[in-house]
């Protein structure tokens, strides 16, 4: 089965630290990848997504993910971060095999301090 | 992307009773819906699949009796959490499949309590 892990629960940072959080999921096909956010009272948004191709990706606000297939990994990462980044931050993983079903990880709670 | 809206955004019901909770797409026909599951600092666990015109696909532990999902139309799906009990209240999120391939976009969510 599908499964797919963040390490990090919590993670605090000054404005301007650079960040990556960590993603690795479980499943030997091809997959989809997914970087979800949810800012403080508001509705999951998407941040970027992988399909396939060029294994760096870039989002919306300044972050990107790069897809390493031999770790299982897709992590997170923004050069210098912002106060409004605050959030948590959700990967998602889908298989190409069973199209639309995705399966999300437990989360990253992002804080950054002003 | 499709703008999704759901209602009520919470509710609180007594233990035994029924609530139905909607789930719409605004500006975007979908034939797919899905129905998530959010415990408090848990992820979301993907419920059911909702399809229009059609059963919904229910994953795995997830009592269909339960909660009873019915996509009647392309811009409204509804989950039904029948004979509701404490353990059922959570964050109940619906998402829409619209645009690119496989791009969910999801609803505000609606919070249940049962009491």
């Amino acid at each position: 089965a599908q499964s797919v892990s963040q390490h990090n629960h919590h993670v605090i940072l000054s404005e301007a630290a650079s960040l990556e959080l960590g993603c690795n999921y479980s499943y030997g096909g091809t997959v989809n990848l997914f970087w979800y956010v949810q800012y403080p009272g508001q509705h999951l948004q998407l941040l970027l997504k992988y399909f396939s191709g060029d294994p760096l990706v870039k989002g919306i606000k300044g972050f990107e993910a790069e897809f390493i297939k031999s770790k299982f990994s897709f992590n997170l990462r923004k050069p210098s971060v912002q106060w409004s980044d605050t959030a948590e931050y959700f990967c998602a993983v889908m298989s190409a095999s069973s199209a639309s079903k995705i399966i999300f990880g437990s989360g990253t709670r992002l804080s950054i301090r002003p | 992307g499709a703008v999704v809206s759901q209602h009520p955004s919470w509710v609180i019901c007594k233990s035994g009773t029924s609530v139905k909770i909607e789930c719409r797409s605004l500006d975007f026909q979908a034939t797919t819906m899905f129905w998530y599951r959010q415990f408090p600092k848990q992820s979301l666990m993907l419920m059911a699949t909702s399809n229009e015109g059609s059963k919904a696909t229910y994953e795995q532990g997830v009592e269909k009796d339960k909660f009873l999902i019915n996509h009647a139309s392309l811009t409204l799906s509804t989950l039904t959490v029948t004979s509701a009990h404490p353990e059922d209240s959570s964050f109940y999120i619906c998402s829409v499949e619209a645009g690119e391939a496989y791009e969910q976009y999801f609803g505000p969510g609606t919070r249940l309590t049962v009491t």
